[in-house]
């Protein structure tokens, strides 16, 4: 089973800031198969990033994913208010079980 | 747009078995799509279930396959959750939700659109 680790936990930022959210995994992961999902409080998560770097639909363009193998970024270009949530990178690759990691915590400075 | 929507007893005795299940709307159970069961212990990050096709081939997660088991009603356009021997690490809300479509494909690797979620909560 691959784990994901995302880092920080924790990430306080200011409206309009740049947010850097990190996804490492204990194996390489086929940038084909991972993702990124926001979760607010009380709602299911919604799927940001598939495969590594594209968009779901109707996802604004300040969010963006990149990386590869064991390292993966989702970056937040100019933080709006309704951008503070929590964050998980999730992999399914050719075997089960997909894995989340344990979320990233953005919340306002 | 495919709509999920569970449903189920928000209350399990401990031993017992936890039973829900998930109603698809504006969409086909048969279309070509998996369907998964997610959960979230309060306060706390995603674990995934499993996942059906409409076949009935299934795939679990190896941490909890002795206890589960994930069906499918086509006639009734739904999937079904039962977990057995229940405890209380099993309070959760229960997530159903099935693969991406995007340009006419869809993708089992990531999940959307999800349904609300349902609490289930396994105490005496």
């Amino acid at each position: 089973e691959i784990v994901l680790t995302q880092s920080p936990g924790t990430l306080s930022l200011s409206p309009g800031e740049r947010a850097t959210l990190s996804c490492r995994a204990s194996q390489s992961v086929s940038s084909s198969y991972l993702a990124w999902y926001q979760q607010k409080p009380g709602q299911a998560p919604r799927l940001l990033i598939y495969g590594a770097s594209s968009r779901a639909t109707g996802i604004p363009d300040r969010f963006s994913g990149s990386g590869s193998g064991t390292d993966f970024t989702l970056t937040i270009s100019r933080l709006e208010p309704e951008d503070f949530a929590v964050y998980y990178c999730q992999q399914y690759g050719s075997s089960p079980p997909a894995t989340f990691g344990q979320g990233t915590k953005l919340e306002i400075k | 747009q495919v709509q999920l929507q569970e449903s189920g007893p928000g209350l399990v005795k401990p031993s017992g078995t936890l039973s829900l299940t998930c109603a698809v709307s504006g969409g086909s159970i048969s279309s070509s799509n998996w369907w998964s069961w997610v959960r979230q212990p309060p306060g706390k990050g995603l674990e995934w279930i499993g996942e059906i096709y409409h076949s009935g081939s299934t795939n679990y997660n190896p941490s909890l396959k002795s206890r589960v088991t994930i069906s499918v009603d086509k006639s009734k356009n739904q999937f079904s959750l039962k977990l057995s021997s229940v405890t209380a690490a099993d309070t959760a809300v229960y997530y159903c939700a099935t693969g991406y479509c995007t340009n006419g494909v869809c993708y089992s690797n990531w999940f959307d659109p999800w349904g609300q979620g349902t609490l289930v909560t396994v105490s005496s």
